[in-house]
């Protein structure tokens, strides 16, 4: 079955940066765009962005662009998300989700990784 | 950019039907997706497409879309039903995905 495995919690001081890994497993990696999106508290779901595991071509949400670095590692099937230049409202739950074959809704997504950026 | 819109709440008796819109400048022209987020819980998918239901997914749960208005509804609804529900779509022009702001579902 698919599975998307995140990394644990997280604490950073403001202006550090939080790199957070999204291991897939049950599917073909390199077949489905991986997408993160992260949800402060009390919030919506917010999209930062995609990658395409195949290419590794990108496509970033426009507020996250140059600061925000989606990466992956096909030997492993594991993505990543690299948020630099932290600030407190950067604290959120960071999910994984895995788009669907030329569609983008989510119908598997990770369990979450709570980043927590605090002096 | 394009904006979903969501009313921050709606509140049904046990065994009524709820109702959930979102609404987006012609959204029938687009691909809705529905997800249901439980406390403390990653979201989940609970109507793709505008209409269509993933596996495990009860009937009671059905979508439609039209013009600048998509509905989520919920059937016979139950305490289980309780919950935050997000619409999604994806907007081509921008090559973006966007989130309703959410509708707490509270089952009175």
């Amino acid at each position: 079955q698919v599975q998307l495995m995140q990394s644990g919690a997280e604490v950073k001081k403001p202006g550090a940066s939080v790199k957070v890994s999204c291991e897939a497993s049950g599917y073909a990696f390199t077949g489905y765009f991986m997408h993160w999106v992260r949800q402060a508290p009390g919030q919506g779901p917010e999209w930062m962005g995609r990658i395409d595991p195949n290419s590794g071509g990108t496509k970033y949400a426009q507020k996250f662009q140059g600061w925000v670095t989606m990466t992956r590692d096909t030997s492993i099937s594991t993505a990543y998300m690299e948020l630099r230049r932290l600030k407190s409202d950067d604290t959120a739950v960071y999910y994984c989700a895995r788009g669907g074959y030329g569609n983008y809704f989510f119908g598997y997504w990770g369990q979450g990784t709570l980043v927590t950026v605090s002096s | 950019s394009y904006v979903l819109s969501q009313p921050p709440s709606v509140s049904v008796a046990p065994g009524q039907t709820a109702r959930i819109i979102c609404g987006g400048n012609n959204i029938g022209s687009k691909s809705v997706h529905w997800y249901q987020q439980k406390s403390g819980q990653a979201p989940v998918l609970v109507v793709y497409d505008d209409t269509d239901r993933p596996s495990g997914i009860p009937e009671r749960f059905s979508g439609s879309n039209s013009g600048n208005t998509a509905t989520l509804t919920i059937s016979r609804v139950d305490a289980g039903d309780e919950a935050d529900y997000y619409c999604q779509v994806w907007d081509r022009s921008s090559d973006h995905v966007v989130f309703g702001g959410g509708t707490k579902l509270t089952v009175l």
